[in-house]
């Protein structure tokens, strides 16, 4: 059974400041695997899906890497703003069945 | 707004009392899924539809019952739930492979007495 781990689970940084995201997955044979984000009380956003053969995927200041080998993926925030605090969501799918399997999340908070 | 729909946003509901969840989206989607995202869990995939058709049931009790009556719209009726019941239900559809992005709505606050 896939299982996700998202580290840490709270995260508070000034603003400006460049961070990582962690998730890990146990069961490397997956299809894709997304970040999301999640504003309180809202539904998802996608912001990166990287497919099973790529090693990375940019969008803006986002940038997010797969080696699937070693089961890990992390989230790159350049130049943090205020309006990134939210909670972000890793999620693996398996087989092309979209089964997807969630990671429990980072709280983003960034401080003006 | 991602163009995925879904009411009622909040509900509260007793034990003996049947009700519906509405999702509607308006992307030409012919994937659609429902979600259960508890305090402090991770968001669980529950069902998932293909064509109206559905693909895949996650070992859901039968307290929860889908229908898809066509590609735009998935319901989710809620009858003699129990309060562990009580989380945010999001939907969200996608094209219809496993390599498209999925987009979600804003998902219903269920809370059961």
């Amino acid at each position: 059974k896939q299982e996700v781990t998202q580290i840490p689970a709270a995260l508070s940084v000034p603003e400006g400041e460049n961070l990582v995201l962690n998730c890990s997955f146990t069961d490397s044979a997956i299809y894709n695997l997304q970040w999301f984000r999640q504003d309180p009380g809202k539904g998802l956003t996608s912001l990166l899906l990287i497919q099973s053969s790529q090693r990375e995927q940019t969008s803006g200041r986002l940038n997010a890497s797969l080696d699937k080998s070693s089961g890990r993926s992390t989230l790159y925030i350049a130049a943090s703003q205020p309006g990134d605090s939210a909670t972000y969501l890793c999620a693996v799918e398996m087989g092309g069945y979209q089964k997807v399997t969630f990671g429990i999340g980072t709280k983003l908070q960034v401080i003006p | 707004e991602t163009g995925v729909t879904q009411t009622p946003r909040h509900l509260v509901m007793g034990m003996t009392n049947k009700k519906s969840l509405k999702c509607e989206q308006h992307l030409g989607h012919n994937a659609m899924y429902w979600y259960k995202q508890s305090a402090k869990k991770p968001l669980e995939l529950m069902f998932v539809y293909n064509f109206k058709e559905q693909t895949e049931n996650n070992s859901v009790p039968s307290r929860f019952s889908p229908e898809c009556p066509n590609s735009s719209h998935l319901f989710l009726h809620l009858h003699t739930l129990q309060p562990e019941d009580s989380a945010l239900y999001l939907c969200a559809s996608s094209p219809s492979s496993g390599a498209d992005t999925q987009y979600f709505g804003p998902g219903t606050r269920l809370t059961v007495l």
